[in-house]
């Protein structure tokens, strides 16, 4: 079965730099989130989309942002990188916003150097 | 908002034994409860969930188990093989707060499972 693919998986930016990382979700799913997990931590709740829409927002930072296009597939743009953006960033995906099995992906390692 | 707390934080146990690990949320209002295995370098995976109009569900080797009134829901693995190494999270949902879909996770439990 088909899962949630993202991509790059590894990235390496210097402080200061833009970065974007993108998400396709599981076909016909139409929710996106996005979580940040640090080293030994557990994943954080970043923004979700459901339908093209922001739906809900957690800890994320002004500097990044985030969308959903037409097709689902999502992006988050992560602006004047600082070290302590160097995570595990994850997307999941659901069918519909509300408490639904929610799938991750295997994640994007952003290392800010 | 949601809290979520998980323990232990670590399990050791031998193979063919049993892991329990438990949680406790604080917000009422939550309603589905998730729970993910993560090996290193990998993503979250769900291995099982229960929603609150439910006491216990099973699949296999795992259980989970909620207690609405206590706050409070349990994961159990039987019969344990190396395999079952992992992290262990748990999560809640559905509670006020705008959290109505994402996520609000617990610590995590590192079981190891002992040939």
């Amino acid at each position: 079965a088909a899962g949630v693919i993202q991509s790059p998986r590894h990235l390496i930016k210097e402080k200061r730099e833009t970065a974007t990382l993108k998400c396709y979700p599981i076909p016909r799913h139409d929710t996106v989130y996005w979580y940040q997990q640090g080293p030994g931590q557990d994943p954080q709740f970043l923004i979700s989309f459901y339908e093209k829409m922001q739906s809900d927002k957690g800890s994320i930072p002004d500097r990044f942002s985030a969308q959903q296009f037409s097709d689902y597939h999502s992006e988050l743009n992560m602006s004047s990188l600082e070290l302590g953006d160097s995570a595990l960033y994850f997307c999941a995906s659901s069918l519909g916003p509300m408490n639904t099995e929610a799938f991750f992906g295997q994640g994007t390692r952003l290392t800010v150097v | 908002g949601e809290n979520v707390e998980q323990h232990p934080s670590t399990l050791s146990v031998q193979e063919g034994d049993s892991a329990v690990i438990k949680c406790t949320y604080s917000d009422s209002a939550s309603n589905y409860f998730p729970w993910y295995k993560q090996e290193l370098g990998k993503g979250p995976q769900l291995i099982i969930d229960i929603r609150s109009n439910v006491g216990e569900k099973k699949d296999q080797r795992i259980a989970v188990t909620l207690n609405k009134t206590a706050k409070h829901f349990s994961l159990h693995i039987t019969e344990t093989q190396p395999e079952d190494s992992a992290v262990y999270f748990c999560a809640a949902s559905g509670g006020y707060g705008g959290s109505q879909g994402n996520l609000i996770f617990g610590k995590g439990t590192k079981l190891s499972v002992k040939p």
